[in-house]
């Protein structure tokens, strides 16, 4: 099956601080959705981003289904920020979602 | 704006009892499934449903688990003989493949399961 790396696992940001994660996969993909799981375990929905570029507030991502990668932006991170990032793509083959490892982001006041 | 919705938010069992955990998916909707996700570890993919039927399902979807469609709206996850592995968050989805993101999945906010 489709496997799904995101890098980095963990990361430390000081508030007001940019970063970059990202996610690797390794087949071709229908879909592709990027999720911040928040304390409480919800997975909030943030970008369903296949190909192309999105942006909303201070979150933006880019999917370059080419070259098999997708980048999520945080800019001037807040505390509320925290948690853990999923990337999670849907292979050419079915309609199920393949999660990757998550990036788990903390920001520091 | 519309959301899956699942219950109960925390379900305590103990291990051999049989749990179902419920789900209403977005009305329009037309594909469901169930995610789950053990503690600290990566959401891993259950079941989909579609047109009544089972169109996919996970090596992790043995025969302890079954899933139904009763009526027009809610979609439920039967574990029958709960064991302690099965403790997680419970997750269900849904999407419209006719709209115009068409393939993506909406999430309910979870149901965590703890089997003792």
């Amino acid at each position: 099956g489709i496997q799904v790396e995101q890098s980095p696992p963990d990361l430390i940001l000081q508030e007001g601080a940019n970063s970059t994660l990202r996610c690797n996969f390794s087949d071709s993909v229908n879909n592709l959705q990027w999720f911040h799981q928040n304390p409480w375990g919800q997975l909030i929905n943030l970008f369903y981003i296949p190909s192309g570029t999105k942006q909303n507030g201070r979150l933006s991502a880019t999917t370059v289904a080419t070259e098999r990668y997708s980048l999520l932006y945080i800019s001037s991170s807040q505390t509320t920020d925290s948690g853990v990032y999923f990337c999670a793509v849907e292979g050419a083959a079915g309609n199920k979602l393949t999660f990757g490892g998550g990036t788990r982001v903390l920001v520091k006041p | 704006e519309p959301e899956v919705t699942q219950t109960p938010s925390h379900q305590v069992t103990q291990m051999g009892q049989e749990v179902i955990l419920r789900c209403v998916p977005i009305s329009n909707h037309l594909y469901f499934y169930w995610y789950r996700q053990i503690l600290g570890q990566k959401v891993e993919f259950l079941v989909s449903f579609y047109n009544n039927e089972i169109s996919e399902k996970s090596e992790i979807f043995d025969d302890q688990f079954s899933v139904e469609r009763p009526d027009g709206s809610n979609f439920t996850l039967k574990i029958r003989s709960t064991k302690l592995e099965d403790s997680a968050m419970y997750f269900c989805a849904s999407l419209n493949p006719r709209g115009s993101s068409y393939n993506e999945q909406f999430f309910g906010p979870g149901t965590r399961l703890t089997v003792l």
